[in-house]
C-alpha cells in the first residue's frame, strides 16, 4: 500500500539527548513536511522540503534539524536545544507545494522527554 | 495564509446531516479553502478543498459563500466514524496551511 510510515510510534528520551524521527513515503511525492502538535492545539510547521537536497524552515524550526538526501525519506532530529520537545510529531507529503495538492499524513510519533 | 474561525465543538446525531461553519474574512482572492479532519491519535486526512464554487466529493460537500468570507463543510449523513477534529484552512500554498484548533465533532448514536 502507498503511504507514509513514521517510526517510532512512541519514543522516550532523557533531557539533553538528541533523537531522530523517521519518515518514509512511497508515494513518489516531491514535497515533504514536518509538523508538531501539542495537546488540544493545532499543527505547527517545523520544516518542509520541496525537492531532494533542499529544505526550508517553517514557523518553529529552532531546536530541530532535517535532511533530505533521498526523495522518499525526510528524517527529523529533535536536538537538545529544543526547550520543550514533548509533543506529537507528524510527517506529511504532497506532490508539490501548490494549494491544490492534497497533504498525506503519517500516523505520527509521540515523543516524551523524561 | 488566511486566519480562520471555527466553533470549538459541535454535536450531531448519527444519520443526520452536519454543517460545520468556518469564517475566513481575510482570505485573499487566490487562497483555496481546505478542510482536513483528524481522528484521535492519528494524522489528519484530507476532506475537500475549493476556491469559489461549491464542491462535492465522496466524503463531503463544501459550500462557499459568494463573498468567500465563509464556508460550510457538509457531511450528508454523519456516522460514528465521522467523529473527529475538523480543520478549516485558508492557504495559498501547501507550506502555508495553518492548522488551527479546529472543531471537535461529536456524533451521538
Amino acid at each position: 500500500d502507498g503511504g507514509i510510515t513514521q517510526s517510532p510510534k512512541y519514543l522516550f528520551r532523557k533531557e539533553g539527548q538528541n533523537v531522530t524521527l523517521s519518515c518514509e513515503q512511497n508515494l513518489n511525492h516531491d514535497a515533504m513536511y514536518w509538523y508538531r502538535q501539542d495537546p488540544g492545539q493545532g499543527l505547527r510547521l517545523i520544516y518542509y522540503s520541496q525537492i531532494v537536497n533542499d529544505f526550508q524552515k517553517g514557523d518553529i524550526a529552532e531546536g530541530y534539524s532535517v535532511s533530505r538526501e533521498k526523495k522518499e525519506s525526510f528524517p527529523l532530529t529533535v536536538t537538545s536545544a529544543q526547550k520543550n520537545p514533548t509533543a506529537f510529531y507528524l510527517c506529511a507529503s504532497s506532490t508539490g507545494t501548490s494549494p491544490t495538492g492534497e497533504l498525506f499524513f503519517g500516523e505520527g510519533s509521540r515523543l516524551t522527554v523524561l | 495564509d488566511a486566519k480562520t474561525t471555527q466553533p470549538n465543538s459541535m454535536e450531531s446525531n448519527e444519520e443526520e446531516p452536519v454543517h460545520l461553519p468556518c469564517n475566513h474574512s481575510t482570505i485573499s482572492g487566490t487562497d483555496y479553502i481546505h478542510w482536513y479532519r483528524q481522528l484521535p491519535s492519528q494524522g489528519p486526512e484530507y476532506v475537500i478543498h475549493g476556491l469559489t464554487s461549491n464542491v462535492n466529493n465522496r466524503m463531503a460537500s463544501l459550500a462557499i459563500a459568494e463573498d468567500r468570507k465563509s464556508s460550510t463543510l457538509i457531511l450528508h449523513r454523519a456516522t460514528l466514524r465521522d467523529a473527529a477534529v475538523y480543520y478549516c484552512i485558508g492557504g495559498g500554498s501547501n507550506y502555508k496551511l495553518t492548522f488551527g484548533k479546529g472543531t471537535l465533532l461529536t456524533v451521538n448514536p
